[in-house]
């Protein structure tokens, strides 16, 4: 069966720090790969996604930047956080195309609870 | 990717049946609906997916006109631990492809 785990879990970084959130999924080859921010009391903001290694779609443009660097292996980054970074982090995995029946079916990790000092 | 439109929030007593309705009048014809569940401080839950008619698996039922501009996500007795934000989705494979978006959600607060 397919897992995924994302970390750490908790965060706590000073304004101007910078930052590195990794997340990982077994069990599957070539995952759809998901990275969100959910603010406090707000709703999920989509941050980027991945179809492939080497392909990752911006849907917000700010300081925060992704990597996959691994099938599946997917990286959120940061050179310098600001304050408006806190949140809660979730990365989340789908099947790619070719064995979808259906729409797209997300699976979300335990999420990063990241707090910008 | 299809617009939709759903509640803000519904209250509920235990117990009771709670359906809620998302819009979506410009859905296209290979588009799905699904619905997830996110409860505080994790992420959202896969709860149903459906293309027409009627789907139900162990926790829910997803109802869908022949329309299918609407849909109603029914919990049948729910509980305390319904207490969640429901999301509904509208996308398949040929309009925005994996892009994701979710939207509001509806709060169900679930009452003793």
């Amino acid at each position: 069966s397919q897992t995924i785990h994302q970390w750490p879990a908790t965060l706590v970084q000073p304004v101007g720090s910078p930052l590195s959130l990794e997340c990982t999924v077994e069990g599957t080859s070539n995952p759809n790969l998901y990275w969100y921010r959910q603010a406090a009391g707000r709703g999920l903001q989509l941050l980027f996604y991945s179809v492939g290694i080497g392909q990752i779609s911006s849907e917000v443009p700010q300081n925060l930047s992704a990597s996959r660097p691994q099938d599946r292996q997917f990286i959120l980054s940061s050179k310098k956080l600001l304050l408006s970074d806190s949140g809660f982090y979730l990365c989340a995995w789908s099947l790619p195309r070719a064995v979808i029946s259906g729409a797209n079916v997300l699976t979300f990790g335990a999420g990063s609870r990241l707090t910008v000092l | 990717l299809a617009k939709t439109t759903q509640p803000i929030s519904m209250d509920s007593y235990e117990g009771q049946e709670v359906n809620i309705t998302c819009s979506h009048n410009n859905i296209a014809t290979n588009d799905y609906i699904t619905w997830y569940q996110q409860f505080p401080s994790q992420g959202p839950r896969f709860i149903i997916q459906g293309y027409k008619t009627k789907v139900t698996n162990e926790v829910a039922s997803l109802f869908i006109p022949a329309d299918r501009k609407s849909s109603t996500l029914s919990l049948p007795r729910v509980s305390l631990s319904d207490t969640a934000v429901y999301y509904c989705l509208v996308g398949g494979p040929n309009t925005g492809g994996f892009k994701t978006i979710f939207g509001a959600g509806t709060r169900l607060f679930v009452k003793a």
